[in-house]
């Protein structure tokens, strides 16, 4: 079965700017997980929703924001971009609620300049 | 729950050596204890976990331990092979059902 797909897997901004990334979980997951990583903090928890609600929340700047839509796919956004954004974004789903076991799509490399 | 300390940063070891990872954790009341393996342009995958109500797993060459009491968590590697060259994560879900705290990473290279 296909895994989880992240579009687009780059992308290059600059200062000031927004970005929309979307993630499509394995068929059937409910729960999706986004995550930062970068070389300095590795990965850091950004949010989490299940049937389109935002279960679980990290400690991250409101412009980072996210939503999930009735068939389990995912967007995150990134309002006015700053240097310490450019990362590689992750996302990953889980099965059914009790299932915590995460699997995780190629990721997303934003560069922001 | 937020802090997962993870050793050794790097580890180099001979192809058909053993590698082990050690995770130490804070949170007492986790459960849930997953190792991810990254490869260089890929998303970390799942290579084994263990829950809290045993203190110990093995999947062929890889096992994981857990000791609640010290609250840490090791990662056992036998038999290496050049293909376990990679980056590896340990993860201590937190009291939110999953949300992840992650170590650091550990930097594997296996020698042929």
């Amino acid at each position: 079965k296909a895994g989880v797909t992240q579009t687009p897997r780059y992308l290059i901004k600059t200062r000031g700017q927004q970005v929309t990334l979307s993630c499509s979980p394995i068929s059937g997951h409910r729960s999706v997980s986004w995550y930062q990583q970068t070389p300095g903090q590795g990965l850091q928890f950004l949010f989490e929703y299940f049937s389109e609600t935002q279960r679980n929340k990290g400690n991250f700047p409101g412009r980072f924001s996210g939503r999930q839509f009735s068939n389990s796919r995912s967007e995150m956004n990134v309002s006015t971009l700053e240097l310490g954004d450019s990362a590689l974004y992750l996302c990953a789903s889980a099965g059914v609620a009790g299932a915590n076991v995460l699997t995780f799509g190629a990721g997303s490399r934003l560069t922001v300049l | 729950g937020e802090n997962v300390e993870q050793h050794p940063s790097t580890l180099s070891v001979q192809e058909g050596d053993s590698a082990v990872i050690k995770c130490t954790y804070s949170d007492s009341a986790s459960n849930y204890f997953p190792w991810y393996k990254q490869e260089l342009g890929k998303g970390p995958q799942l290579i084994i976990d263990i829950r809290s109500n045993v203190g110990e797993k093995k999947d062929q060459r890889i096992a994981v331990t857990l000791n609640k009491t010290a609250k840490h968590f090791s990662l056992h590697i036998t038999e290496t092979q050049p293909e376990d060259s990679a980056v590896y994560f340990c993860a201590e879900e937190s009291s939110n059902f999953n949300k992840f705290y992650f170590g650091s990473g550990t930097k594997l290279n296996v020698k042929p």
